[in-house]
C-alpha cells in the first residue's frame, strides 16, 4: 500500500533549526510537496522537489533522497509565527498526491 | 489575479440533513478543482476532483456528492448528512509551477454533524 510517515509533534525553540522528516512509499514516484498549515487555515505551498538533492528557499529547505524514499524539510532561524503543521505529500505514478497526517511544530520563546 | 473563494466558512447540520458547501476561482479559465476532506490526526483525503465542467471524478465511495456548473464552480452536496461526515472541507485548484501541479486552498469549511 501507499504510506507517508512523518513525526505527529516536534517542539523547537525560537531562533533555531529544525529538521521535519517524511518517509514515503508510493506505487511510482513523481515528486515529494511540503505545505505549512496554521491551525484552522488552509495548507499553503512550500516546496516541491523532484529530483535528489537540497532546494533552498530563503529560511527553509527541503531535501529528498528518492532511493530511500526520504525527504525533509529545514527550517532556519525560527520565528514565532512558525508555529504550524507541516504537511508532506508525495505523487504517485497516477499523479494523485498522498498525503502525511502532518507534523505539529511549536516554537517555544 | 487568481483567487480561490469556499463557503460558508463553519456549519452546524444535525444528521440527516442537506449539505452544500461550494467553490468559485475567479481570474484563471478551465482549472482542476478538488474537493479534499481533513480529519483530524489524518491526512488530507481526496473527495472528487473535476478536469472540467461536468466532469467529476470520486475516489471515495460514500454519501457525498459534487457537480460543476459551471467553469469555475465547484459544490460539494449531501442529501443526507452522517455523523462521520463531520470534518474540514478544502477545495483547491491547481496551477502547474516548475513541472509540478501545486494546489492552491480556500479557506476551508469546518462542519459539524450532530
Amino acid at each position: 500500500g501507499q504510506n507517508i510517515d512523518q513525526p505527529t509533534e516536534m517542539t523547537a525553540t525560537e531562533g533555531a533549526i529544525v529538521q521535519i522528516n517524511c518517509t514515503y512509499q508510493t506505487s511510482g514516484f513523481n515528486g515529494l510537496f511540503w505545505y505549512q498549515q496554521h491551525a484552522g487555515e488552509a495548507p499553503t505551498f512550500l516546496s516541491y522537489n523532484v529530483l535528489d538533492g537540497l532546494e533552498e528557499k530563503g529560511r527553509f529547505s527541503s531535501f529528498l533522497s528518492r532511493s530511500k524514499g526520504y525527504s525533509y524539510l529545514l527550517l532556519k532561524e525560527l520565528q514565532m509565527k512558525d508555529s504550524a503543521s507541516y504537511l508532506c505529500a508525495a505523487m504517485d505514478s497516477n499523479y494523485q498526491l498522498i498525503w502525511g497526517a502532518g507534523t505539529k511544530l511549536i516554537i517555544k520563546p | 489575479s487568481q483567487t480561490i473563494h469556499q463557503w460558508p466558512a463553519t456549519l452546524v447540520q444535525p444528521v440527516g440533513s442537506p449539505l452544500s458547501l461550494e467553490c468559485t476561482v475567479e481570474g484563471t479559465s478551465n482549472p482542476n478543482l478538488y474537493w479534499y476532506r481533513q480529519a483530524a490526526g489524518r491526512g488530507l483525503q481526496l473527495l472528487f476532483y473535476s478536469v472540467g465542467i461536468g466532469q467529476i471524478s470520486s475516489e471515495v465511495p460514500q454519501n457525498l456528492s459534487a457537480s460543476r456548473p459551471q467553469d469555475r464552480q465547484f459544490i460539494l452536496s449531501s442529501k443526507k448528512l452522517l455523523l462521520s461526515d463531520s470534518g474540514f472541507y478544502l477545495c483547491a485548484w491547481s496551477v502547474e509551477l516548475g513541472g509540478a501541479n501545486v494546489l492552491t486552498f480556500g479557506a476551508g469549511s469546518r462542519l459539524t454533524v450532530l
